[in-house]
């Protein structure tokens, strides 16, 4: 089954810290994966997308990670910041349809307190 | 900042009341999406589009129906609404990248909220 998996569900950080955000996900074929960041009462915004082929890939103070061997991803947010405090949602496409469907995971609530 | 835009943001409303839920982009972009959220969950894919007149079921069952009449506008509507329904409703639009590789990123809109008494 086509899964994707976020960790810790919820996190609690002070400002000037930084925090690693962890995606496990099941979804095969694959095609890339994205980080999406969502603020309460909004939509999402992509921060990164990884295929195959990339490893890592940095937007600012975010930089996302991507094994694919392993299956595993994880968004790390450096000096955090309070506008930071949002959900953070991982999202893996597959390469079987035309579509390219995508598999979401259901966040990981972040709070960042001053 | 998407252009891509959802009216109402809010609304409340009692059962079996029919309801239009309002979705425009003005990127010119020609896959639409229509999503279900409820809180601490994921998004569920309810409806999608590949052009005009082009419309289909997702991944959740749903008792709504959509249309797309011009490239520009979505709109989602509930016949009858019930308490189930209650729920965050996301649109998102899209272009293709690179076809056959899935790369597109979708944009999405600021949501519906809906409560249904």
């Amino acid at each position: 089954k086509n899964q994707v998996e976020q960790s810790p569900q919820s996190l609690i950080i002070l400002e000037g810290k930084n925090c690693t955000l962890q995606c496990n996900y099941t979804v095969s074929p694959f095609s890339n994966l994205r980080w999406y960041k969502q603020d309460t009462g909004r939509g999402p915004v992509s921060l990164t997308i990884m295929t195959f082929s990339e490893n890592t890939k940095s937007n600012g103070r975010y930089t996302a990670t991507l094994d694919a061997d392993t299956k595993q991803s994880s968004l790390h947010i450096t000096a955090s910041q309070l506008s930071d405090s949002a959900s953070y949602i991982c999202v893996v496409n597959d390469r079987g349809s035309t579509l390219g469907r995508l598999y979401f995971g259901r966040g990981t609530q972040l709070t960042v307190w001053p | 900042e998407a252009d891509i835009y959802q009216t109402p943001r809010y609304l409340v409303i009692g059962t079996g009341k029919k309801i239009t839920l309002e979705c425009s982009q003005t990127m010119g972009h020609d896959k639409m999406y229509w999503y279900q959220q409820d809180p601490g969950m994921e998004l569920h894919l309810i409806h999608y589009s590949y052009g005009v007149n082009s419309t289909e079921k997702g991944d959740l069952s749903s008792e709504s129906t959509v249309s797309r009449i011009r490239t520009e506008h979505f709109p989602l509507t509930l016949e009858s609404a019930r308490p189930s329904h209650t729920s965050q409703y996301l649109c998102a639009s899209s272009e293709v990248v690179e076809e056959g590789g899935g790369k597109e990123t979708q944009y999405f809109g600021p949501g519906t909220r809906l409560l249904v008494l």
